[in-house]
């Protein structure tokens, strides 16, 4: 069974300007993640999609970040403009769904991101 | 709020020793209660979980009981090989979170030969 498909999987940009990464998630599973790995600490949830709804973005900093699900399968994160602060690894996630024995959460590889 | 606490790193240990990394946690619900290890370079990997207090997860060697009563999850390893060296996180998941994992800050470990 193949896992979560993640790419890039490095991306350098400049400050203010914009970049999108994208999450495969593994066959079937409804409910999708993405968190942020600021380096040294561990991960936190940016958005979470159940098919292609929205869950939960309340950590998300929508002033600059947008994420989409369209047809409930993969999903595109962007960041635009982006920020020094957002140098980090933006990880995909996915779950068969979210109710008690569907819950845990498979990973990506992760794209790890540097703003010059 | 649910939060996790792990001991902080990095722990070193000569290889073939007993390893432990504690973690406790803090939940208005009954969470369920993971491990992850994260390899240089790559994604996490899901180590071992727990869903019920008593319940014992392990795999590859490492295992952890959910303890309710002392609200702790602590990984254990008898005995650690080179390739153990990765940085692990605790993390739980309740459904009054829409079962978001909720991580500690990782626990670094560093095995030597």
């Amino acid at each position: 069974e193949a896992g979560v498909a993640q790419s890039p999987r490095y991306k350098i940009i400049e400050k203010r300007q914009s970049v999108a990464f994208w999450c495969n998630p593994i066959s079937g599973h409804a409910t999708l993640y993405w968190y942020q790995q600021i380096l040294g600490q561990g991960p936190k949830l940016l958005i979470q999609f159940q098919n292609n709804g929205v869950v939960d973005d309340s950590q998300l900093p929508k002033d600059r970040f947008s994420a989409e699900r369209l047809k409930g399968v993969d999903s595109t994160l962007k960041i635009q403009p982006a920020k020094l602060e957002d140098s980090a690894v933006y990880l995909c996630a996915s779950s068969l769904g979210p109710t008690s024995g569907q819950e845990t959460q498979y990973f990506g590889p992760g794209t790890r991101l540097l703003v010059l | 709020g649910d939060s996790v606490t792990q001991m902080e790193g990095p722990v070193t240990l000569s290889e073939e020793a007993f390893l432990t990394i504690n973690c406790t946690y803090t939940a208005t619900g009954y969470p369920s209660l993971f491990w992850y290890v994260q390899y240089p370079g790559e994604g996490l990997q899901l180590l071992l979980k727990a869903t019920k207090a008593d319940d014992k997860g392990s795999n590859k060697g490492f295992e952890a009981t959910y303890r309710k009563e002392t609200t702790s999850f602590h990984l254990e390893k008898g005995s650690v090989q080179v390739s153990d060296s990765a940085v692990y996180f605790c993390a739980l998941s309740d459904r009054g979170s829409s079962y978001k994992l909720i991580f500690g800050s990782g626990t670094r470990l560093l095995v030597r030969p």
